[in-house]
């Protein structure tokens, strides 16, 4: 069946450096994914989204890379802060006309 | 500026009470989800509706039932309240599929069912 994996552990980075999250997927070949934050007691806010066809999408301090060989996305967050803590989820689609399918999300903590 | 709201946030129920969430959105959405959130397991579609007056079973359907009458209005109701229903659940909302759009979610509504 598919899966989509993300690191269950908490990542701790210090601030100022540069968070990198992983999202792995198999038995999956999705043409689209997402990346959401999530903090605690509120509901995902989207960030990026990015196609196949695309390797690598930024979006100020954010960059998403979409490898398909590898099954993988890195979600990165660079010169983190601490305001950065929280929960990121990544989610995927076959294609744009199917419902997304979400991992279980690592929760990243950035200390000052 | 409301987006998605979710009634209501917390609730307690016991075993074989019923229960109706209701989510409302005023973006002019198309199309409205329920998810369901537990712990290391991710987000997983309940129920998802393509426009007013339809809905469609998603992954974990069963023990739920859904209704969208109106186009802002989504709601899900529990006819048996089971402790397995125990979660946090999040509707959301979207212009077009979730696969190639953004999807705007509610603040979440935590259920315990004892």
């Amino acid at each position: 069946s598919q899966k989509i994996e993300q690191n269950s552990e908490a990542l701790n980075i210090q601030e100022g450096k540069t968070a990198t999250l992983t999202c792995n997927y198999t038995n999956y070949s999705p043409a689209y994914l997402q990346w959401y934050r999530q903090d605690p007691g509120r509901g995902p806010v989207f960030l990026l989204l990015i196609r196949e066809n695309e390797k690598e999408k930024r979006k100020e301090r954010l960059k998403v890379t979409f490898d398909t060989t590898l099954k993988q996305s890195l979600f990165h967050i660079t010169a983190s802060q601490p305001a950065d803590s929280a929960t990121y989820l990544c989610a995927m689609a076959h294609n744009a006309g199917n419902m997304l399918t979400f991992g279980g999300g690592t929760r990243l903590m950035v200390k000052p | 500026n409301a987006g998605v709201t979710q009634t209501p946030k917390f609730r307690v129920l016991k075993t074989g009470q019923s229960m109706t969430l209701l989510c409302a959105q005023d973006m002019n959405h198309e199309y409205m989800y329920w998810y369901r959130q537990d712990p290391g397991m991710g987000l997983r579609l309940i129920h998802y509706s393509v426009g007013e007056g339809t809905t469609a079973k998603g992954e974990v359907p069963d023990g739920y039932n859904v209704s969208r009458l109106k186009k802002q209005n989504f709601l899900l109701g529990l006819e048996s309240a089971a402790p397995s229903q125990t979660s946090v659940y999040f509707c959301a909302s979207s212009h077009d599929r979730t696969g190639g759009t953004e999807a705007f979610f509610g603040q979440g509504t935590r259920l315990t069912v004892v």
